[in-house]
């Protein structure tokens, strides 16, 4: 156990809709990162946060979007959901920027 | 863009084999992780390094910057070894991990 819960664990959802999915980091984990991976492109790194703030993007579409809360968790919102948005969706935490990084169980989206 | 290219794509090992996974990358970077992906999908984070050499039980990983060049190794494996293990850096003054396409290890008993 990593110490990073994510919620849910498997979503099934119909093209077009909108989810939400959930990130708590390990305790004292400022960093928060989204990862999608789906089986024709492998990982992929979406969102990183620090402390509330966004500090770094990668291949996320204009659809996705994220936030990190005073808190420290951490949203991921899908919309307008397409078949190819079927993949896992994995969270991971850090102390630092550039530490070593605990994964999340991950949620299983699939898009009917 | 730092390209990751990972080496074999599959591996099957005997029990207690010795095993080598190679990962190379073609820009500069700021760390190199391994991570391992267990059959259930979980990830669990291994090593991160920047140079040199790390080991944890029958774990090694070295790296050589130069070369930009990593190898994960295995020593006396074991079936529980099964799995996808992934290599991963993030470039110089980047926090954005770029993955390569993982190596499914089968360890037979």
């Amino acid at each position: 156990d990593s110490g990073v819960t994510q919620t849910p664990k498997h979503l099934i959802t119909a093209t077009g809709q909108r989810v939400t999915l959930r990130c708590s980091p390990r305790s004292g984990d400022l960093s928060v990162y989204w990862y999608q991976q789906s089986l024709d492109q492998g990982l992929q790194f979406l969102i990183q946060y620090y402390n509330g703030e966004e500090r770094a993007k990668g291949n996320i579409l204009e659809r996705f979007s994220a936030q990190q809360f005073p808190d420290l968790h951490s949203e991921l919102n899908l919309s307008s959901l397409e078949l190819g948005d079927s993949a896992l969706y994995f969270c991971a935490s850090s102390v630092v920027e550039l530490g070593s990084q605990y994964f999340g169980p991950g949620t299983r989206l699939t898009v009917l | 863009k730092n390209e990751v290219e990972q080496s074999p794509q599959n591996l099957t090992a005997q029990e207690g084999e010795f095993i080598t996974i190679n990962c190379s990358y073609s820009v500069g970077i700021s760390a190199l992780h391994w991570l391992q992906q267990h059959p259930g999908g979980g990830i669990v984070s291994l090593f991160m390094l920047s140079s040199g050499k790390k080991k944890h039980g029958r774990l090694i990983a070295t790296i050589n910057i130069q070369e930009k060049h990593s190898s994960l190794h295995i020593t006396a494996s074991h079936p529980r070894d099964s799995a996808v293990y992934i290599c991963a850096v993030s470039g110089a003054g980047s926090y954005q991990l770029t993955f390569g396409k993982g190596t499914k290890l089968s360890v037979i008993p």
